[in-house]
């Protein structure tokens, strides 16, 4: 069974300063999707990135970016230029590979990280 | 651009109560997924759909059912509430031939006294 593993419960950052989020995750599929989602003080869940497992390349959203090591089954977030706005609990989440056949392919959630921004 | 609708955003029922949570997917999208959240816990899947017909099944309680209208948006039912049914949740949609990528809705919060 896939399981996705955040070590780090809290983080803490000063505004404007980078700070980096790990994950690691656990599957015999080579095939897969990788996220991280944002939960702020509201409770909403956002997207924030995506990887997909065959690319090589890193994904890249303006002030967000991963670390995406397949080997290692690492897959990590580094915020640029944190902002206050940025404070929330931060869920990396795994996906198997894309299936047409019918079966839908469920989130696995790690635990969280919640970042904390200090001005 | 449309997001997930949930209705109602918050909910209070008595033990045994039954509850009834709608969600509305993004135009076009074709699958909904139900999430869990409890207090201080990751969200944890429930069921899913696609067009229409149930894909996939988690960890819900037989107490629960679900299902997908013709207009794709779905219901989560949940009968004879426990204390323990209290959390958060989530529906989220996506678009299959699109990747797939999951948005979630704002989510209903259930609180059971």
């Amino acid at each position: 069974a896939q399981t996705v593993t955040q070590s780090q419960p809290e983080m803490s950052v000063q505004e404007a300063e980078t700070v980096t989020l790990s994950c690691t995750y656990d599957t015999s599929e080579s095939d897969y999707y990788l996220f991280w989602y944002k939960q702020p003080p509201s409770r909403q869940m956002i997207l924030v990135i995506r990887q997909e497992a065959y690319k090589q390349q890193n994904a890249t959203e303006n002030r967000f970016s991963v670390n995406f090591q397949k080997a290692a089954k690492s897959f990590s977030l580094k915020i640029s230029d944190s902002q206050l706005g940025d404070a929330a609990m931060y869920f990396c989440a795994y996906r198997g590979p894309k299936n047409y056949g019918g079966a839908t392919n469920k989130l696995i959630f790690g635990t969280g990280t919640l970042l904390a921004v200090q001005p | 651009a449309a997001g997930v609708i949930q209705s109602p955003r918050h909910l209070i029922k008595e033990k045994r109560e039954t509850a009834t949570l709608k969600c509305y997917p993004i135009p076009r999208h074709d699958t909904v997924y139900w999430y869990q959240q409890g207090p201080g816990q990751d969200p944890q899947f429930l069921i899913s759909f696609y067009e229409k017909m149930q894909s996939d099944k988690g960890s819900i309680p037989d107490r629960f059912s679900a299902q997908q209208f013709s207009d794709y948006h779905s219901e989560l039912n949940m009968s004879s509430l426990e204390l323990g049914d209290s959390a958060l949740y989530f529906c989220a949609s996506s678009l299959r031939l699109a990747g797939d990528t999951q948005y979630f809705g704002p989510g209903t919060r259930l609180t059971v006294l």
